[in-house]
């Protein structure tokens, strides 16, 4: 079964408002998850690493105040799109490392269209 | 900066022939790994590779890693068309976390 879970798998809102993705790891402290965003038919793009107890270190480009990322505990991280447009429509994909399996294990990603 | 580029970014094939998925990246790592995606779905973990000369199968699919090339290749072995999806490299760096390649997308035609 899955090791990491994300949620919700798909989510449809309105332009302006916030909506939340949460990454959990199942059998395995996390004390880094990353977070990544593909485009149709593309790559992954990594959007920033959530480090466990201390802020995420995004990547360039990525605006820190539009994509809020929480990694408040060992087995949970938030990535909170803010103020969402319909540009930010996309496939977001969370994973977290498992540093004592030195796997790193992918969540079943979340569908977002902001309308 | 780890770069890492695969090749071909598409690639239609018969069912039963076989072909080359290829790898490369420019910086040292000692840790390669490649993914499946299927469309409107996450990564699948395929392998990973951890030394030089590492060799890995998993049915149809055999992946290597030449560390000193920095190469690692998915060799594709009589394709059925279950095997058609995109499939991802990845390579783990200094900084404690994956840089993926391009992606090959696979479409096995029967």
């Amino acid at each position: 079964g899955a090791v990491v879970s994300q949620h919700p798998s798909w989510v449809i809102c309105k332009s302006g408002t916030s909506v939340k993705i949460e990454c959990r790891s199942l059998d395995f402290q996390a004390t880094t998850m990353f977070w990544y965003r593909q485009f149709p038919k593309k790559s992954l793009m990594l959007m920033a690493t959530s480090n466990e107890g201390s802020k995420a270190t995004y990547e360039q480009g990525v605006e820190k105040d539009k994509f809020l990322i929480n990694h408040a505990s060992l087995t949970l991280s938030t990535l909170t799109v803010t103020s969402a447009h319909p540009e930010d429509s996309s496939f977001y994909i969370c994973s977290a490392r498992d540093s004592v399996a030195k796997a790193i294990y992918f969540g079943e990603g979340s569908w977002l269209t902001v309308v | 900066e780890l770069k890492v580029e695969q090749n071909p970014l598409f690639l239609s094939m018969q069912e039963g022939k076989n072909y080359t998925i290829y790898c490369n990246y420019s910086t040292t790592s000692d840790r390669l790994y490649w993914y499946r995606q299927d469309p409107g779905k996450s990564l699948e973990s395929l392998f990973v590779l951890l030394s030089n000369g590492a060799v890995k199968q998993e049915g149809r699919l055999m992946a290597s890693l030449d560390t000193k090339a920095r190469l690692s290749t998915l060799h594709i072995t009589a394709a059925v068309h279950d095997l058609s999806a995109t499939y991802f490299c990845a390579v783990y760096n200094a900084g404690n976390m994956l840089t993926f390649g391009g992606g090959t997308r696979l479409m096995v035609k029967p």
